[in-house]
């Protein structure tokens, strides 16, 4: 148990649907990173929050967006996505996005599939 | 460009014997190097951090290695057990400018131990 939690853990959905994925950290962290995993492909940042705001967007598709109500929680709705957006999506917490020795915690990851 | 490139891709071995996996990385400025292990289904989770200052680090049978000057990395694993079938993934994290860390990941190398 790493502190981080991500629901649902896996998630099937067509083009047209609309859905959220959620992550919740317990660990008092101020930085909440959403990261894509990709089948042979290193991790892929997207978006990171550090005290809620918004600090990074890696040149997301606007059919992901991400929502950071506080620095517990992290969401990212998903609308009108492809079938190569399929991939485990994983949430990730540290203390503070400017402390160059931060650990990533990670949670379990949302399994996601676009059909 | 920072890269971090790690080898073997995949990797079997008998349960017992012991194994190393290399990570080569060309980033700049370099602040620190982690090992992360991913277990199947699970998001990766850390175990070893490596600063510019130090050599080897040891985690119960894992031990890291760290030459600066070569830009290289080893993780070298003991009398494997079978609980240690994962994917390992390296990660290389320079400092921006304003005092934030960027992470770059490695693809993993995938490791499977058989009885």
């Amino acid at each position: 148990e790493t502190g981080v939690t991500q629901t649902p853990r896996h998630l099937v959905m067509g083009m047209t649907n609309k859905k959220s994925l959620k992550c919740e950290q317990h660990l008092g962290h101020n930085a909440m990173y959403w990261y894509k995993q990709s089948a042979k492909k290193p991790l892929e940042l997207m978006f990171v929050y550090n005290f809620k705001e918004q600090t990074e967007n890696n040149s997301v598709p606007s059919r992901f967006s991400p929502e950071c109500p506080n620095s517990s929680h992290l969401f990212l709705h998903l609308h009108t996505l492809q079938p190569e957006d399929s991939a485990l999506y994983l949430c990730a917490s540290s203390p503070h996005r400017a402390k160059p020795a931060g650990e990533l915690f990670f949670g379990e990851g949302s399994r996601l599939t676009v059909l | 460009k920072n890269q971090v490139e790690q080898s073997p891709q995949s990797l079997i071995i008998l349960e017992g014997k012991n194994c190393t996996l290399q990570c080569n990385y060309t980033v700049s400025p370099f602040s620190n190097l982690r090992w992360y292990k991913q277990d199947t289904g699970r998001g990766p989770v850390s175990l070893t951090i490596m600063t510019f200052s130090e050599n080897t680090k040891s985690n119960g049978r894992y031990t890291a290695t760290l030459d600066a000057d070569t830009k290289q990395s080893s993780l070298h694993i003991t009398a494997s057990q079978l609980s240690d079938s994962a994917s390992y993934i390296c990660v290389v994290s320079a400092v921006a400018s304003g005092g934030s860390y960027i992470p770059t990941f490695g693809r993993g190398t995938s490791l499977i131990v058989h009885p």
